[in-house]
């Protein structure tokens, strides 16, 4: 069964530094997501991302957030300068489409983020 | 703005029991519901969903019905076995509302003892 998949798993950072996280979604999905969780927290929303353009984001998704997908299979997102509030899991995830029935998004495990 | 509001957990419980986590949802017009999963040190999993009104999801033995007149979507299970210990999370999107982004409870921690 195609899955989302994530690298690293864990990833360890000094405050001010820049972190890339990978994801690698589903082949056929067209539609990508970013996703947070404070350890304790909801699941929160970055970004959303189609053809190529952020579709829709979040006020959480600032200046220091970017995001990319720089050939046909992965989808990354950068973190300018880490502050310790990052500190989180961060989950990618793929949909098909946007219809209705075909907005299902598949989430990939999970990287875990500690900004020192 | 759209939310999803859980029973506060955790929920512990035996073997064989009777499982419901209630969750109610406000959002204009009619949005998707959703059931993930998260299992411990692992990822978000779809369990369930339902794309209108009285819709009824399902899978592993779980169950959820759309009720736009109480606007919930309360998950159930028969009888929960110790591999359902998890967190649960509800959540919508309101395609309707031209929004993608799921929106999610704040989770509920299901713990089943033998």
């Amino acid at each position: 069964e195609p899955e989302v998949t994530q690298t690293p798993s864990h990833q360890v950072t000094q405050m001010g530094q820049e972190v890339i996280l990978r994801c690698v979604p589903i082949s056929n999905h067209l539609y990508f997501y970013w996703y947070r969780q404070i350890l304790g927290q909801k699941v929160e929303f970055l970004v959303s991302f189609y053809n190529n353009e952020i579709s829709e984001k979040s006020e959480i998704f600032d200046d220091q957030f970017s995001v990319e997908r720089p050939d046909g299979s992965n989808f990354t997102l950068k973190i300018r300068s880490t502050k310790l509030e990052d500190s989180a899991m961060y989950f990618c995830a793929s949909s098909e489409a946007r219809g209705r029935g075909l907005d299902t998004q598949y989430f990939g495990p999970g990287t875990r983020l500690t900004v020192l | 703005g759209d939310s999803v509001t859980q029973m506060e957990g955790p929920v512990t419980l035996s073997e064989e029991a009777f499982l419901t986590i209630n969750c109610t949802y406000t959002a204009t017009g009619y949005p998707s519901l959703f059931w993930y999963v998260q299992y411990p040190g692992e990822g978000l999993q779809l369990l369930l969903k339902a794309t209108k009104a009285d819709d009824k999801g399902s899978n592993k033995g779980f169950e959820a019905t759309y009720r736009k007149e109480t606007t919930s979507f309360h998950l159930e299970k028969g009888s929960v076995q110790v591999s359902d210990s998890a967190v649960y999370f509800c959540a919508l999107i309101n395609s309707g509302a031209g929004s993608y982004q799921l929106t999610f409870g704040k989770g509920t921690k299901l713990s089943v003892i033998p």
